[in-house]
Parts: C-alpha cells; structure tokens; sequence
C-alpha cells in the first residue's frame, strides 16, 4: 500500500519563477492538505482540497494555488518565487476533512524541498 | 504570533532514562493536542494526542500530559531508545474543522 508520494523530491528556481509540485494521496484517501515547513520552523497550513474545491486556507498569499485532481491527487502552484519561498512543502492526506480526532489519520509525504536563487 | 511554541530546540538524554518534551500555547480555543515524531528524509508521523478533556494519555513508552489551566503540555518517553533520536512537533487545533497550528520543534537525540 503506497503512503503518501510528493515530486520532485528536490527543486531549484530562481526568483520571479513559477513552480509546480504534486502530491498522490494514500490510497483510499480523498482530502489534501499542503504545509510549508521553513528551515528550523514547524509545518505551517498552506491549504486544504476535498472534493476538488480549496476548502480551507491559511494564511498564505494568492502566489499560492492549488488543484486538486478527480483521482485525488493534487498540485501546489507558487507564481512568482521570492527567496522566502525557499522550504520544504510537505503534502499530507486523509479520509474526508479532518474534524476533531480526524487529524490522527492525516499522513504526511517526504516533502518536496525547494530552493529559490 | 507563536500560537504553539515549543522553547527548546534540542535535547539530549541517555539510553533507558526518561525524555520529557515540552510544549506551551496560547490561544485557549484550542482543544485537540497531538504530537508528531519527524526522520530526515521523511514526512511527520502522528505519535500521541490528547483532547481538553482529558489531563492524560498513555501508549506504551509515551505519555502525554496537559494542563489546561498553564497552557501547557508534555511528552514523556519512558524508556528511551535511540530509534527515538528525532524531531519531535506540537500541533493544536480548535474545535471544528480548523487547520493544525504546529510548534519549531524539539530534536531529541538518544544516546546509547
């Protein structure tokens, strides 16, 4: 049973670049969340698709853009890099939205890492 | 605005003695507590959780503890093993459907 695949695992851009990154959820899974985790910082709630509809979002600008597919799997798009970009963007999935308990059953990717010149 | 702050960035205990993590919040809507353990190379993996209702939660080597009233939490790992050497993450949310708010992150290193 495939957990939670994310590519590529590593990625260089330069600034004022676009970038694409893509997540396969668990199988049996059919909600995504994509996180942002900064060197020495914990993940940060980017935003969350169910039903390929954004269903949540934190506190991320609109550079930040997502896209979830009729198979479940899902893509982050960043228009415009700025240095600060530079992170590990970790995707994870779950069944339904998690509420409550339900963040027990969210399985992370590896994280794609992504370093902007 | 740290809403889960995690003040101790690494942390070195011995084989078979005790590990206590800690963690404090700050926004007293939060309700739902887990803790997730981090490899290189790897995704976070969910540990340990606890809700407001309860002060305490055990699994086998690990217990977590919370207290309400200082905003605080720990873990306990009780015995250490070096397979435990990781990044250990706090993570909070609030009732309904709200995203989890995570700590920096605490690296434990077990020595043999």
């Amino acid at each position: 049973d495939a957990g939670v695949t994310q590519s590529p695992t590593h990625l260089i851009k330069t600034r004022g670049q676009q970038v694409t990154l893509r997540c396969s959820p668990k199988s049996g899974h059919d909600t995504v969340s994509w996180y942002q985790q900064a060197l020495g910082q914990g993940p940060q709630f980017i935003f969350q698709y169910y039903e390929e509809e954004e269903r949540q979002r934190g506190n991320f600008p609109d550079r930040f853009s997502g896209h979830q597919f009729p198979n479940y799997s899902s893509e982050l798009n960043v228009n415009a890099l700025l240095l600060g970009d530079s992170a590990l963007y970790l995707c994870a999935s779950s069944l339904g939205a998690p509420v409550g308990w339900g963040w027990e059953t969210q399985y992370f990717g590896p994280g794609t890492r992504l370093l902007v010149l | 605005d740290q809403q889960v702050k995690q003040n101790s960035p690494s942390l070195s205990v011995q084989e078979g003695r005790i590990s206590i993590l800690n963690c404090d919040y700050t926004n007293s809507m939060f309700d739902y507590f887990l803790w997730y353990k981090k490899y290189p190379a790897e995704g976070p993996t969910f540990l340990i959780s606890i809700s407001s209702i309860k002060d305490k939660n055990e699994d086998g080597r690990f217990t977590v503890f919370l207290n309400k009233s200082a905003k605080h939490l720990s873990l306990h790992i009780v015995p250490s093993q070096p397979g435990d050497s990781a990044v250990y993450f706090c993570a909070a949310s609030a009732s309904g459907n709200t995203p989890l708010v995570f700590g920096k992150g605490t690296r434990l290193s077990v020595i043999a």
